[in-house]
């Protein structure tokens, strides 16, 4: 257990569903981040919070609309999205937004887009 | 940050050490050297982090040569639970955690 939970733990959508992902850190940090995971490739940072402010954007696609409503708390909104994007869905948080910092993870969500 | 390498798997008996080398030859003054572990279909979980010195937490041990152009990490008493994919990182003040292939430690009984 990290302290960071995930949830759903699994999901599938259908291509025009919309679905939200949800993270929640109890370690008392200040800066979250969305990461996917697809087969065989490597981990691919996607969003940067710190302290709720969007730090970083790495060439999303606008299917994935991110939020953080504070600090602990960090949803991934989903919308429209593709069979590529099926994936596993990592969070993680760390204390202070640098980039120095050791980031600890959730245990996921295992998408799959139909 | 700099590029790491690391053996694709290894072997290891359960109850012994454990030890998983990388190597990180261009690794700048700055960089830290982590190692995360991936168990299948789970998030990765941190295990320890160095600079310079050697490092040792509830987890396990981190040995960080002097000319700090490689490091061993060693799991002292491997259990079956600890078979997963290692990953060693070096990284300095990037956000962005950049996971090589790994090595597969898969502990026998």
């Amino acid at each position: 257990e990290t302290g960071v939970t995930q949830t759903p733990r699994h999901l599938v959508m259908g291509m025009t569903n919309k679905k939200s992902l949800k993270c929640e850190q109890h370690l008392g940090h200040n800066a979250m981040y969305w990461y996917k995971q697809s087969a065989k490739k490597p981990l691919e940072l996607m969003f940067v919070y710190n302290f709720k402010e969007q730090t970083e954007n790495n060439s999303v696609p606008s299917r994935f609309s991110p939020e953080c409503p504070n600090s602990s708390h960090l949803f991934l909104h989903l919308h429209t999205l593709q069979p590529e994007d099926s994936a596993l869905y990592l969070c993680a948080s760390s204390q202070g937004g640098t980039g120095k910092e050791t980031q600890y993870f959730g245990p996921g969500t295992r998408l799959l887009v139909l | 940050d700099a590029k790491t390498t690391q053996p694709p798997s290894m072997d290891c008996a359960e109850g012994r050490a454990a030890n998983l080398p990388c190597n990180h030859s261009t690794i700048s003054g700055n960089e830290y050297v982590y190692w995360y572990r991936q168990i299948h279909s789970q998030g990765p979980q941190y295990i320890i982090h160095g600079l310079k010195n050697n490092e040792t937490n509830e987890m396990a041990s981190l040995i960080i040569t002097e000319d700090r152009k490689s490091s061993t990490l060693i799991l002292p008493h491997a259990t079956l639970r600890d078979t997963a994919v290692y990953y060693c990182i070096v990284r300095a003040s990037d956000y962005k955690l950049s996971f090589g292939a790994g090595t597969t430690v898969t502990v026998r009984a």
